[in-house]
């Protein structure tokens, strides 16, 4: 098993808050991506960094924003959040010259 | 962009019985991956395939590519109750972005 983490499992807040979602990896990767997915559905890619001091924007707009550090650490922010935030949010990594990402548990996130 | 299709969108089968699933995508690609996901959990890999490879074996699972097709399958071999899961492809190019379909649901009845 992989050793990415993700903090926390689960959360529920109101409308407005500003949070933020936790992922840390053990295995010494430089790339790691932040997903979103909704049940039964594809995952879509919100951020990815490809070293510390490296973030990019994916293909959807989530209102939020990344930072990296760390090589180990690559938090997840949502300044206000909003009901149609409301999702499971996947963080994941690449060793080195791999293609393999290794995935956390996922946070299931929930906007009221 | 959606790059992996993955068909069918779910599959509901018998223990003991084979499990396919297909996957399509668009652009040329380095490798395709297999994941697969149990309910509210992250994904975890399962066999990689590489452009110039036509067939890989992992235990029960043998995928296949037909790079003229744009095509992948994933065959399940004697499927368990333990098989019940979401299946997903994804394809990547080389800028080390995977690019994930929407997935095979797969219940498998003991």
């Amino acid at each position: 098993e992989a050793d990415i983490y993700q903090t926390p499992r689960y959360l529920v807040i109101g409308t407005g808050k500003k949070i933020t979602l936790e992922c840390s990896q053990t295995m010494g990767h430089d790339k790691m991506y932040w997903y979103q997915q909704d049940p039964g559905m594809e995952l879509h890619l919100i951020h990815y960094s490809y070293g510390v001091n490296s973030t990019e924007k994916g293909d959807l707009s989530s209102e939020s924003t990344v930072s990296r550090i760390r090589t180990e650490h690559f938090p997840l922010t949502l300044e206000s959040a909003r009901p149609s935030h409301t999702s499971q949010y996947l963080c994941a990594s690449i060793e080195g010259r791999g293609t393999t990402q290794f995935f956390g548990p996922g946070t299931r996130l929930t906007v009221l | 962009s959606q790059q992996g299709e993955e068909d069918p969108q779910a599959l509901s089968i018998q223990e003991g019985e084979n499990a396919t699933m297909n996957c399509s995508y668009k652009t040329s690609i380095n490798n395709l991956q297999w994941y697969r996901q149990n309910s509210g959990r992250g994904l975890v890999h399962l066999i990689l395939i590489r452009s110039n490879e036509r067939e890989k074996h992992s235990g029960r699972l043998r995928v296949t590519l037909d790079t003229s097709k744009k095509s992948s399958s994933l065959l399940i071999t004697a499927s368990r109750a333990a098989d019940t899961a979401s299946y997903f492809c994804a394809t990547e190019g080389g800028s080390y972005i995977p690019t994930f379909g929407r997935g095979t649901s797969l219940i498998v009845h003991p």
